[in-house]
């Protein structure tokens, strides 16, 4: 069975900071894998997705970039955290069939509190 | 653009009845529409998923009905638990879409008293 490990849990850093976030498959191969940021009472913004390795595409301008270093891998870091990249990152994946079906499944996500 | 709306934003009943959720979006060309829970400071656990082509999906007790022409999705939970309170959000992935990317609605809080 297929299964997703994000990591950490949880994070407080300062304004200014670095930032690295990672996210791992495992279970299915050359999966679509996609970062989520959720804030506080708002819906799901999707900030990049990947459909394979050293494959990034960005939603949103923003501080923050995505890499893709291998397969069931998918990075998100910043080199300078503001106060508004706070909330909740969400990591997902899915695999698209030819005829348009495709489920995502979620990680367990990781609280990221900006001082 | 494709827009999700889920409405009410809150909701509380009391155990033993059932809950009926509500999903709608503006453009009916979608490949499928998919429910998820969330619990306090967890992922989002998927619950069904309806392709374009069906009607309806059911999983236990839950039953999920799709209404392309009308833009609406209900989500059905009979004989509700306490267990049950979270908060429900549905997506669709529109045809426009080649990379599987889902528009998010922002979710019903569900909480049902014992």
């Amino acid at each position: 069975s297929q299964t997703i490990h994000q990591w950490p849990a949880t994070l407080v850093q300062p304004v200014g900071s670095p930032l690295s976030l990672e996210c791992t498959v495992e279970g299915t191969s050359n999966p679509n894998l996609y970062w989520y940021r959720q804030a506080a009472g708002r819906g799901l913004q999707l900030l990049f997705y990947s459909v394979g390795i050293g494959q990034i595409s960005s939603e949103v301008p923003q501080n923050l970039s995505a890499s893709r270093p291998q397969d069931r891998q998918f990075i998100l870091s910043s080199k300078k955290l503001l106060l508004s990249d706070s909330g909740f990152y969400l990591c997902a994946w899915s695999v698209l069939e030819t005829s348009g079906y495709n489920e995502q499944f979620f990680g367990p996500g990781t609280r990221l509190t900006v001082l | 653009k494709q827009e999700v709306t889920q409405i009410p934003a809150a909701l509380s009943v009391p155990e033993g009845e059932n809950l009926v959720l509500n999903c709608s979006f503006t453009d009916s060309a979608i490949y499928n529409l998919q429910w998820f829970r969330q619990d306090p400071g967890k992922g989002l656990t998927s619950l069904l998923l309806i392709q374009s082509s069906q009607r309806e999906q059911t999983s236990g007790r839950l039953n999920a009905s799709l209404d392309k022409s009308s833009g609406r999705s209900t989500l059905y939970i009979a004989a509700s638990q306490p267990g049950d309170s979270a908060t429900y959000l549905c997506a669709v992935r529109p045809t426009t879409d080649s990379w599987g990317k889902f528009q998010f609605g922002a979710g019903t809080q569900v909480v049902v008293t014992p």
